[in-house]
């Protein structure tokens, strides 16, 4: 069982360079998230969406960009990069009342 | 800006001993409350889902109880062992479609 698959997992950036995060879930669920996590900070919500074409800013979206084109891919996207994006990002989806599923996450380093 | 705090931050408890831990957010617009239980190097999982006031659930030796009218929830674990230890997360959805975390209570349970 696949659940939901984020890649990459590992990534090194410079800063002022661009990249896509791809969260895939075949649960077809209509929610989907991204969070990013940072010490002592827990898990903060950058982006979410509640259904293919729609998507949401959360509690920290700026500098990043979503796209939920298709229902059970959502991709997050940094057009420049900053040091202050190096973090693990999860993305996590769930049905519009249930409990979430989180991905393996993905780890991003921008020098 | 919604406000979900854990207390305490962390906690080392010996084997057998039981604990419980408390989960603070808005007391209006409740929509749900999520427990999630997260190990070091992996994802998080989900424990609970809550959504009416008073509600109790359980899990084997883990229980959780929810108070929507001043904004607070516990969760039990009874008899703690060394597996329980995992960073426990709470997570609020109001009336829009934003889960918001806590920061999450750090368990250690030393045998």
């Amino acid at each position: 069982n696949a659940g939901v698959t984020q890649t990459p997992k590992f990534r090194v950036l410079k800063t002022g360079q661009s990249m896509t995060l791809l969260c895939a879930q075949d649960m077809n669920h209509e929610y989907m998230y991204w969070y990013r996590q940072d010490p002592g900070m827990g898990l903060r919500l950058i982006h979410y969406s509640v259904g293919e074409g729609t998507t949401a800013k959360g509690e920290v979206p700026d500098g990043y960009n979503v796209s939920r084109l298709k229902k059970q891919n959502f991709l997050l996207g940094l057009e420049s990069a900053a040091p202050s994006q190096t973090s693990v990002y999860f993305c996590a989806s769930s049905s519009n009342t249930g409990e979430l599923f989180f991905g393996e996450g993905s780890r991003l380093t921008v020098l | 800006i919604l406000n979900v705090e854990q207390s305490p931050q962390s906690l080392h408890v010996q084997e057998g001993d039981s604990t419980n831990f408390t989960c603070s957010f808005p007391s209006s617009n409740f929509y749900a409350l999520h427990w999630y239980r997260w190990e070091t190097a992996k994802s998080p999982e989900a424990l609970f889902v809550m959504t009416l006031n008073g509600d109790e659930k359980k899990k084997g030796r883990i229980s959780a109880t929810l108070n929507t009218k001043e904004g607070y929830s516990y969760l039990y674990i009874k008899g703690s062992q060394p597996e329980d230890s995992a960073t426990y997360l709470c997570a609020f959805r109001g009336d829009t479609d934003k889960l918001i975390f806590g920061t999450g209570t750090r368990l250690q349970v030393f045998p």
